[in-house]
């Protein structure tokens, strides 16, 4: 079982919508976590990170953190078509390497 | 502006030659970390360093793997013989252990094709 759940998409929502981004994780132990923006060919951006439970906002990204639930969430608000990639969810256990899930590919259509 | 480089950008090869990618760590990082992603398998972690030592290199083949870190400002990934199925794209990262953020930057990376 994949310690980093995502639903691989195609997520598409129109220009100026929210775009809603979710993750399960499997380790309890797991302190922080992370959102990669990943451009077609580029290599994974540091967009978000978060170490406790709650939201935190960088402009129009958001990202939740529940514990309890083992549930991380990215929200885009004000969609951009600039912001069509793949976004890739990541934790670290224990403060080892991130475990990746495999991405979410979101479309923002014009 | 800190960035992670990585030299090449791009290899071509062929099976059974060795291929050596190289990795500069944003300055004052002390973790290094090698990942390979394949539309397969995703991003795979295939070796950790803190402050040049080895941590984590159970994700890597160890026949024909081998990762260093010479100095702190130079990374090394040696695949020996390369075979076809190492065709992918090798990511280095960099990130500073110590203040508990684990937060990595990632370099552009090296796409391999072995025919």
């Amino acid at each position: 079982q994949k310690e980093v759940e995502q639903n691989s998409g195609p997520l598409s929502v129109p220009e100026g919508a929210i775009a809603s981004l979710n993750c399960t994780y499997s380790d309890r132990g797991s302190q922080s976590f992370f959102w990669y923006r990943q451009y077609s060919g580029k290599s994974p951006e540091l967009i978000m990170s978060i170490y406790s439970n709650g939201d935190k906002e960088d402009g129009r990204f958001t990202a939740q953190l529940n514990k309890a639930s083992q549930y991380v969430s990215l929200l885009i608000r004000d969609s951009q078509p600039s912001d069509s990639a793949t976004y890739l969810c990541a934790e670290a256990p224990g403060r080892r390497a991130l475990t990746f899930g495999s991405g979410t590919r979101l479309q923002v259509q014009p | 502006d800190a960035r992670v480089t990585q030299t090449p950008r791009h290899k071509v090869t062929e099976m059974g030659q060795e291929v050596t990618m190289r990795c500069q760590p944003i300055l004052g990082h002390n973790t290094v970390f090698w990942y390979r992603q394949t539309m397969m398998q995703g991003l795979e972690l295939l070796a950790y360093f803190r402050n040049r030592a080895p941590l984590d290199d159970s994700g890597m083949p160890k026949d024909r793997f081998s990762a260093e870190m010479p100095d702190a400002t130079l990374a090394t990934l040696k695949i020996q013989p390369s075979e076809p199925r190492d065709s992918a794209v090798y990511f280095c990262a960099s990130g500073f252990s110590g203040t508990g953020t684990d937060e990595q930057y990632f370099g552009p990376g090296t796409r391999l094709t072995v025919t």
